[in-house]
């Protein structure tokens, strides 16, 4: 199965710019998408096909890369961005997902 | 507007079985797979499998063959998941989701599922 690896946790202030990467141990071209989930709450989709912004998220949320080598980027960072984060891949067959990063505000 | 309604969380004992469900709404049902994802306490996410409602095609995670059993109603437009021979590894939340392209673009509010004696 296709590994993808993520940094557990981070911590930045409001108004700054995070990136949140996500390595995955194959190529999986551009089919990776980004969830954020919420405490207590399901995952939604803020990023699919590496870049695309899913209808209704804010444009804050931003997404790159391909390959092995993903990025979702937040900027500027508020409050309710308090969250985990997951990558996805689908090129691979099962889809995976990474551990998770779990984004906390100062 | 699409939205996955799952069934209520379960209580269960260990060597049980439980079978949950996943009532689709606001989009017609036969023209989307629908999946199944685990999240264990406190961990990240696994796919479970996928049922395509049109014609019946189940596809499983090798990890969750024997456990997972996927069915569908189309003239309810519920989705079924069966776990059988409940262990405390089963205990966790379990999602469906509607896949829309390559990516899981709406989810349930999720089932959770306690093994306990």
């Amino acid at each position: 199965d296709t590994v993808l690896t993520q940094s557990p946790a981070l911590a930045v202030s409001p108004g700054e710019r995070v990136t949140i990467s996500c390595r995955a141990s194959e190529s999986v071209s551009t089919l990776m998408h980004w969830y954020q989930q919420k405490p207590g709450q399901q995952p939604t989709l803020l990023i699919y096909l590496a870049s695309n912004l899913e209808s209704g998220v804010p444009a804050r949320f931003s997404g790159s890369g391909s390959g092995t080598d993903f990025t979702l980027t937040i900027d500027p960072v508020e409050a309710d961005d308090t969250a985990t984060y997951y990558c996805q891949q689908s090129w691979n067959d099962p889809p995976t997902f990474g551990g998770g990063t779990k984004l906390e505000l100062k | 507007e699409v939205k996955l309604q799952q069934s209520g969380d379960e209580l269960v004992r260990p060597g049980a079985s439980v079978k949950m469900s996943c009532k689709a709404s606001g989009y017609t049902f036969t023209d989307y797979a629908m999946h199944w994802v685990k999240q264990s306490p406190g961990q990240g996410l696994e796919w479970i499998g996928t049922i395509i409602p049109l014609i019946d095609t189940t596809s499983y995670n090798q990890k969750f063959k024997g456990k997972a059993t996927l069915t569908a109603d189309k003239s309810s437009n519920t989705a079924y998941m069966e776990l059988s021979r409940l262990t405390s590894e089963d205990s966790a939340v379990y999602y469906c989701a509607q896949l829309g392209g390559n990516w899981f673009a709406y989810w349930g509010q999720g089932t959770l599922v306690t093994v306990s004696s």
